[in-house]
C-alpha cells in the first residue's frame, strides 16, 4: 500500500498563475478530502469528495479554487491567478466513508508564491 | 455548524512529566467519531487516537484519551512525556455515515525538553 500519493510535493508560480495539484488517493477508499495549512490558520478543510461526487465544498475560495475527482484513482486541486496568500501546504486525504474511519494523508505538497 | 477548541497553541513540558492537551467541542450530534492526529516535522498528519464510545478510554503509543459528553471533552492525555513526543496534535470530529465533513481543532504544538 503506497499511502495517498500527492504530485508535485514542491511547486513555486509567479503571482496571477495557475497552479494544479494532483492526489491519489489509497485504492478502496471511496472519500477524498481537500486542506490547506499554514502556521497561522492550521488545517482549513477545503473540500470533499464521496465517490467521485463533490459532497462539501464549503471551504473553498470561491473564486479562484476548484476541485475535481474525474475517476476514482485521482483528484485535482487547481488554483487560479495564484496570489502570495495562497502559499501554504495544501494535503489531500482518503478514506473508507462511514464517519468513523480513519483519514489518511498524504505528504502535502508545499505551494510557494512569488 | 461543529466545532473543535484547543484552547493551546504551544504545551512545553519537561521529559518524564505528564502531558494533557485539552480538546472540547460543540455538536449537535449525539453519535459522533473523535480522532486526535499527530503531525511530527515535514511529515503528514497521522491518526493517533479514535473514539466514538462515551466514557471508554482509548489509549495508543502511550497516549490516552476519554470521550466525555457530559463535558463535551476529548482531552489526550500522557503519564510520562517523551522527547519524540515533540510534534503537532489536532483534535478532530466527525458526524458517522458520511456526507459530513470533518472539524477540525486549531492544533497545539507540543514541545518536550530534557
Amino acid at each position: 500500500n503506497a499511502g495517498v500519493i500527492q504530485t508535485p510535493r514542491h511547486k513555486v508560480t509567479g503571482k496571477g498563475q495557475e497552479a494544479t495539484l494532483w492526489c491519489e488517493p489509497i485504492s478502496g477508499h471511496s472519500a477524498v478530502f481537500w486542506y490547506r495549512q499554514t502556521i497561522v490558520q492550521g488545517l482549513e478543510f477545503l473540500t470533499y469528495f464521496r465517490n467521485q461526487a463533490p459532497i462539501d465544498d464549503s471551504g473553498m475560495p470561491k473564486e479562484r479554487f476548484s476541485a475535481q475527482m474525474p475517476n476514482q484513482s485521482h483528484s485535482t486541486l487547481k488554483i487560479q491567478s495564484t496570489q502570495p496568500q495562497d502559499s501554504a501546504v495544501y494535503l489531500c486525504a482518503s478514506s473508507f466513508d462511514r464517519g468513523i474511519d480513519t483519514q489518511y494523508f498524504g505528504p502535502g505538497t508545499r505551494l510557494l508564491v512569488l | 455548524g461543529d466545532s473543535v477548541t484547543q484552547t493551546e497553541g504551544l504545551v512545553t513540558v519537561t521529559e518524564g512529566l505528564p502531558v494533557k492537551l485539552n480538546c472540547t467541542y460543540q455538536t449537535t450530534y449525539l453519535t459522533i467519531a473523535f480522532f486526535w492526529y499527530v503531525q511530527y516535522l515535514n511529515e503528514a498528519p497521522q491518526v493517533l487516537l479514535r473514539s466514538s464510545t462515551d466514557n471508554k478510554r482509548t489509549e495508543h503509543q502511550g497516549f490516552h484519551a476519554t470521550l466525555h459528553k457530559s463535558s463535551s471533552s476529548f482531552h489526550l492525555q500522557k503519564s510520562s512525556a517523551q522527547l519524540s513526543d515533540s510534534a503537532l496534535y489536532y483534535c478532530a470530529l466527525r458526524p458517522p455515515g458520511g456526507n459530513y465533513k470533518p472539524t477540525f481543532g486549531k492544533g497545539t504544538s507540543l514541545v518536550v525538553h530534557p
